[in-house]
């Protein structure tokens, strides 16, 4: 069936550092790729997404790219700030309705 | 831009007990979705409905069921609650079915005592 494999974390940065946490799936096809983020307390809000091979997915200065070769979809921010601590979470969706998430990957950044 | 409604956004209930949740989709959206996001968890998805007809199923006990309503929005009835349910629970809704994204609501947290 469908999966993501997630980084684990939890992971804790200085601001201004920079963010990568691995992503790589398992589906037949061409599944979408997306990154939710979950700050305290709240629920998710998606990030960004990527629906074919080598599309580019961006917001807020993040950034990841749908590479089929790797089954990875990254997620990289150059220059991170204090408020992006949160859960991040990377789902993929192939066919059917519903989003099958890893298992999420807890980001501190300390100023 | 309007989003998705849940509530109640805390609930209580002791074991046993029945709970409903409710969930009202972004306007014009026409598919909800449920997911169940226990303690550290990754959210697992539930069921779905699309146009009123359930569209997929997922690791949704018996105890529970869901509907969708004409005006679109969705009800998680839960029975015999367990200690095991407590969670939080999201809603999420897209537009056209499958092929678009998911939006999600800020979560309904049932606890069980």
């Amino acid at each position: 069936g469908n999966s993501v494999t997630q980084m684990e974390g939890p992971v804790t940065l200085s601001e201004e550092a920079f963010l990568t946490i691995n992503c790589t799936y398992t589906a037949t096809g061409y599944p979408s790729l997306f990154w939710y983020v979950q700050y305290p307390g709240e629920g998710l809000q998606l990030l960004l997404k990527a629906t074919k091979a080598d599309d580019k997915g961006s917001n807020k200065g993040f950034e990841a790219t749908y590479r089929k070769e790797t089954t990875s979809f990254h997620l990289e921010k150059g220059s991170v700030q204090v408020s992006d601590s949160a859960v991040y979470f990377c789902a993929l969706r192939k066919g059917d309705y519903k989003l099958s998430f890893g298992a999420g990957t807890t980001v501190t950044v300390r100023a | 831009a309007a989003g998705v409604i849940q509530s109640p956004r805390h609930l209580i209930k002791e074991k046993r007990e029945t709970a409903t949740l409710k969930c009202y989709p972004i306007p014009r959206h026409d598919t909800v979705y449920w997911y169940q996001q226990g303690p550290g968890q990754d959210p697992q998805f539930l069921i779905s409905f699309y146009e009123k007809m359930q569209s997929d199923k997922g690791s949704i006990p018996d105890r529970f069921s869901a509907q969708q309503f004409s005006d679109y929005h969705s009800e998680l009835n839960m029975s015999s609650l367990e200690l095991g349910d407590s969670a939080l629970y999201f809603c999420a809704s897209s537009r056209g079915g499958a092929g678009d994204t998911q939006y999600f609501g800020p979560g309904t947290r049932l606890t069980v005592l």
